[in-house]
């Protein structure tokens, strides 16, 4: 059972470019989000899911774009890449009152 | 969306000591209370999702307590390891969904 699974694992980006995180979990799960950590401010809310094809925004969601075709998949685009997007971005997937099921996280370097 | 806060942000014990860290959240729409144990260059793994006011769940060193009416829980570890070494969070559900707020989270170092 892979659970969540985030690829790529690393990525550099140049300034303005655009790139998509990609994120799967094969449990079923309804709810699926995209969380960024940086240091000292723990884990905050990018966009989220609670279907498919149904997203929300969550606390930091400018720069980003998310969209939900498929239960399984829940794919992050960056549309042009900033300094300030370096972080840590880790993709969850859960049921409702339930834990919340963590990727490996990707590491994301804007220069 | 809602504010969750953990105090205190970082906490040094020798191996052997209890130590205890606390959650606060806005005790009005409760709708759950998680708590996630982070270890560096891992992923955040749950430990507790509690739900009813005056709830007490254990997993074997680590216990943690819920309070929604006045908005605080409170996650205790007995006789801490260094293995218990980690980044402790607390999230809260923000608008009746799975939509998890967590706090900055409280960064345990036990040391042997």
């Amino acid at each position: 059972n892979a659970g969540v699974t985030q690829t790529p694992k690393f990525q550099v980006l140049k300034t303005g470019q655009s790139m998509t995180l990609q994120c799967a979990q094969d449990m079923n799960h309804e709810y699926m989000s995209w969380y960024r950590q940086d240091p000292g401010m723990g884990l905050r809310l990018i966009h989220y899911s609670v279907g498919a094809g149904i997203t929300d925004q969550g606390e930091v969601p400018n720069g980003y774009n998310v969209s939900r075709s498929t239960t399984e998949d829940f794919p992050l685009r960056l549309l042009s890449a900033a300094p300030s997007q370096t972080s840590v971005y880790f993709c969850a997937s859960g049921e409702w009152a339930t834990e919340a099921f963590f990727g490996q996280g990707t590491r994301l370097t804007v220069v | 969306i809602l504010n969750v806060e953990q105090s205190p942000q970082s906490l040094h014990v020798q191996e052997g000591d209890s130590t205890n860290f606390t959650c606060s959240f806005p005790s009005s729409n409760f709708y759950a209370l998680h708590w996630y144990r982070w270890e560096t260059a891992k992923s955040p793994e749950a430990l507790f999702v509690m739900t009813l006011n005056g709830d007490e769940k254990k997993k074997g060193r680590i216990s943690a307590t819920l309070n929604t009416k006045e908005g605080y829980s409170y996650l205790y570890i007995k006789g801490s390891q260094p293995e218990d070494s980690a980044t402790y969070l607390c999230a809260s559900p923000s608008g009746g969904y799975n939509k998890l707020i967590f706090g900055a989270g409280t960064r345990l170092a036990v040391h042997p």
